[in-house]
């Protein structure tokens, strides 16, 4: 039982590339979650997913973009990559009631020059 | 709305010695109040959560929380930290009406030295 899983681990991309982030998760829970994380900002989350097919902004979701056509994938994609996008990027899965807990997968991160 | 604010950005500790991560928070209505782990180069995991009853919840690897509601804070204690818990503690909190979106602090780095 694998959990959360992200790829890739690390990447660059120059100003203007763009690139989708992999989020899988074998837990078959219905809700998930892009975060990203910057230095001494906490987490912020970017957008949501409630099952395949719906998702939402969060607060964050301003140059990125969603997918979930199934339970177990909810890929995060970057257009037009900018330098304010250098960020770590977690994902996470939840089982969707209101007390549950999120499990997070061990994160991506970018870098953008 | 919601929000929390971490005290200390950083807090270094020997080992064995007891730590105190402080976590405010600022709500309208009920809310969930949790706290995660980060370890290096990890995501973050749950270490405890307050929902309702007992305002002194116990987590994983010796760490408890005790949540007061008068001076709306969930500061986490661990009484003789080891090597091992050197890592980032954020605090986070939910409403209770509103489904699945956390808000975090900042984040406190504890670092651990023998």
């Amino acid at each position: 039982n694998a959990g959360v899983t992200q790829t890739p681990k690390f990447r660059i991309l120059k100003i203007g590339q763009s690139m989708t982030l992999q989020c899988t998760q074998d837990m078959n829970h219905n809700y998930m979650y892009w975060y990203r994380q910057d230095p001494g900002m906490g987490l912020k989350l970017i957008y949501y997913s409630v099952g395949a097919g719906i998702t939402d902004k969060g607060e964050v979701p301003n140059g990125y973009n969603v997918s979930r056509s199934t339970t177990e994938d909810f890929p995060l994609r970057l257009e037009l990559a900018a330098p304010s996008q250098t960020s770590v990027y977690f994902c996470a899965a939840s089982g969707g009631d209101l007390t549950d807990t999120q499990y997070f997968g061990p994160g991506t991160r970018l870098t953008v020059l | 709305a919601q929000s929390v604010t971490q005290l200390d950005s950083q807090v270094p500790v020997f080992e064995e010695a007891p730590v105190e991560l402080r976590c405010n928070y600022s709500s309208s209505v009920s809310v969930y109040l949790f706290w995660y782990v980060q370890y290096p180069n990890q995501g973050l995991q749950l270490l405890l959560k307050y929902l309702s009853g007992s305002t002194l919840v116990k987590g994983i690897n010796g760490f408890e929380a005790e949540f007061n509601k008068s001076q709306t804070s969930f500061h986490l204690r661990k009484p003789s930290v080891h090597i091992s818990d050197t890592a980032e503690y954020f605090c986070a909190v939910r409403a209770t009406d509103s489904w699945g979106k956390l808000q975090f602090g900042a984040g406190t780095q504890v670092v651990v030295t023998p």
